[in-house]
């Protein structure tokens, strides 16, 4: 079985500052990881993947993560938040192959102070 | 290159009613994830198909039932509806493929309300 757990439900920054979204995962095979982002009515959209290789991997809009495996964690973080950054986020595990079943987190929905 | 659709945004049902909601995947794909999502959650994994079966089903009661056709599109019939069925089911495509990364694709999802 995997899970991920998303610490906060909700998050603030202020523009301009780091934005840090925080996931842990738990799963008995290597994992494959994710990062979605949903705005308001609308379906979910891939930020950005770890599979295999490189535990750095960057995505769209300035986003970045990391895998650590030693921490099971797959944090999501962005230097400089922008207003358009404002919406929920969702972490997800599967296992590894093209037809897991992928599992989400409950969300972390990030707020932009002007 | 058309994305996930799915048909009809918005619905409103009673208590007992049954309901089908239809989703055609991106071109290429050849599988189809649902899920449902409550307010305020994350998406609930509730069945997979391919190659027109059911692959893999969640934690779901049997009132939710689905079926693929030959052209990869699916649909998602839930029977006897509950108050706690309201929600936004989401439909997500992806390549069966051991070479692919796993990447759901979307579409903008079916909010059901149920009365």
């Amino acid at each position: 079985a995997q899970s991920v757990t998303q610490l906060g439900s909700h998050v603030s920054v202020s523009e301009g500052a780091l934005v840090l979204l925080r996931c842990n995962y738990s799963s008995s095979v290597p994992p494959y990881l994710f990062w979605y982002v949903q705005y308001p009515n609308q379906g979910l959209q891939l930020l950005l993947k770890y599979t295999t290789g490189a535990t750095l991997v960057k995505g769209i809009n300035g986003f970045e993560a990391e895998f650590k495996k030693s921490e099971t964690s797959f944090h999501l973080t962005k230097p400089s938040a922008h207003m358009s950054d404002a919406a929920e986020y969702f972490c997800a595990v599967s296992g590894p192959g093209g037809y897991q079943k992928v599992t989400f987190g409950t969300g972390t929905k990030l707020q932009v102070i002007p | 290159d058309a994305g996930v659709t799915q048909s009809p945004t918005h619905l409103i049902k009673t208590r007992g009613q049954q309901v089908t909601l239809r989703c055609s995947p991106k071109s290429g794909h050849d599988t189809v994830s649902w899920y449902q999502q409550a307010l305020g959650q994350g998406p609930q994994f509730i069945f997979q198909y391919y190659e027109e079966e059911e692959r893999q089903r969640g934690n779901f009661p049997d009132r939710f039932s689905g079926h693929q056709f030959p052209n990869y599109s699916s649909e998602l019939n839930v029977n006897a509806l509950l108050l706690g069925d309201s929600a936004l089911y989401l439909c997500a495509s992806s390549r069966s493929d051991r070479r692919d990364t796993g990447e759901l694709f979307f579409g903008e999802g079916s909010r059901l309300t149920v009365l």
